[in-house]
């Protein structure tokens, strides 16, 4: 079947303005997980889904990061008043459950200009 | 508090050669262990991982690490490397007893000589 699809692919936004990602994990997997990867760093989790719910956010960097998963599937990051430091390559992963191998989507690249 | 360091940023072998790549933790729990793999253009792919019983994990692609708890790593090893392992490596740790966060390291690059 299909993989962990992430849309838009890249995105360009001046600073100041509110982005949405979106994140569509592999049908029937329950966890899902955001990542930030910013150039030349390692990956920097962000916050994990159970369902709908999210047991931990207190990875994500600001108070204008949130995130939401509806339907137990669908997940959309949002970040407000984008920051140039905000720019990097954001990734979800999804999974059977905790502990089960994660597949990772091809990511959303965000410059802040 | 968690964490996963990777000692060497960028390793260079010559294709054929062995490899290791070291990954060192600190966790306060029994670890859930990974190793993922990115190469270029291409999304994360798992290696293999670290849950109980065998400290040898064997994974794709020829490739195999070994848990050594009294030493706090998890060292990623290949017997003969091949040109289309070249990529960036990222070891990462779990908590097995909550639902924890994942700590990825900082990655280590490699570059293989035909």
């Amino acid at each position: 079947g299909a993989g962990v699809s992430q849309s838009p692919s890249n995105k360009v936004t001046e600073k100041g303005k509110d982005v949405e990602l979106r994140c569509d994990p592999i049908s029937g997997h329950t966890a899902l997980y955001w990542y930030r990867q910013s150039l030349g760093q390692g990956l920097e989790f962000l916050i994990y889904f159970q369902g709908n719910s999210a047991p931990d956010k207190s990875g994500l960097p600001s108070d204008r990061f949130s995130a939401e998963r509806t339907g137990g599937s669908v997940s959309t990051l949002t970040i407000q008043r984008t920051q140039q430091e905000d720019s990097a390559v954001y990734l979800c992963a999804s999974s059977l459950g905790w502990g089960h191998e994660q597949y990772f989507g091809p990511g959303t690249r965000l410059t802040v200009t | 508090a968690q964490s996963v360091t990777q000692p060497d940023i960028h390793i260079t072998v010559s294709e054929g050669a062995s490899l290791e790549l070291r990954c060192n933790y600190s966790y306060g729990a029994t670890p859930y262990l990974f190793w993922y793999v990115q190469s270029p253009g291409q999304g994360l792919q798992l290696l293999l991982k670290y849950f109980s019983g065998d400290t040898l994990v064997q994974g794709i692609k020829g490739f195999e690490a070994e848990f050594k708890r009294s030493q706090s790593s998890f060292n990623l090893r290949k017997p003969s490397v091949h040109w289309s392992d070249a990529a960036e490596y990222f070891c990462a740790v779990g908590s097995k007893t909550s639902y924890d966060k994942v700590i990825f390291g900082p990655g280590t690059s490699l570059s293989v000589i035909p």
